[in-house]
């Protein structure tokens, strides 16, 4: 019972540098979400796939790109990274309704 | 757009102590609504849903009820363990979008129960 894995689940960046965010679901599911979470705001969609070969924008997209490898995988990448990226990322699909999250990717850019 | 407005906290309670945290939203049409659970070091969970109006959601002893004349969804629970101490999300979906299932969110409101 994997469900949703995210991979890593803690990275230290220096400004500037890129790196990719990793997750990956085994429960057949079409649509994947990127979120992320910081003290006091929620969570906050940065980019979301409906199915396989789509993405689109979310609330907070700038400084992020998205790539949906195939129906299991969906990747975060920082191309430059800022201290405004530091948070806690979620990976998360749908079974209609009903969200299913990773355990989270904590970044931090100094 | 979609916001959801959910009690700030945090909130301490004494262990069988009966629990309200409010939420209200703001939406357009019809939205499913959500209460989420995080467990410290973890993602977040679905912990009940409602899916039209004046339908009651719930699960492990927590209630919500979906009023559309207020816009609310408070989740409730009659007795509190401390097992239940979580940050508590509470969520909307509008169901916008082919195959798209976006959540907007509250900010989230820590519940710490001591024994």
């Amino acid at each position: 019972n994997a469900g949703v894995t995210q991979t890593p689940k803690f990275q230290v960046l220096k400004t500037g540098q890129s790196m990719t965010l990793q997750c990956a679901q085994d429960m057949n599911h079409n649509s994947m979400y990127w979120y992320r979470q910081d003290p006091g705001m929620g969570l906050r969609l940065i980019y979301y796939s409906a199915s396989e070969g789509t993405t689109d924008k979310g609330e907070v997209p700038n400084g992020y790109n998205v790539s949906r490898l195939n129906k299991r995988e969906f990747s975060l990448r920082l191309e430059s990274a800022a201290p405004s990226q530091t948070s806690v990322y979620f990976c998360a699909s749908h079974r209609s309704l009903e969200a299913f999250f990773g355990q989270g990717t904590r970044l931090t850019v100094v | 757009g979609d916001s959801v407005t959910q009690m700030e906290g945090p909130v301490t309670l004494s262990e069988e102590a009966f629990l309200t945290i409010n939420c209200t939203y703001t939406a357009t049409g019809y939205p499913s609504l959500f209460w989420y659970v995080q467990y410290p070091g973890e993602g977040l969970q679905l912990l009940l849903k409602a899916t039209k109006a004046d339908d009651k959601g719930s699960n492990k002893g927590f209630e919500a009820t979906y009023r559309k004349e207020t816009t609310s969804f408070h989740l409730e629970k009659g007795s509190v363990q401390v097992s239940d101490s979580a940050v508590y999300f509470c969520a909307l979906s509008d169901g916008s979008g082919a195959g798209s299932y976006q959540l907007t969110f509250g900010k989230g409101t820590k519940l710490s129960v001591i024994p």
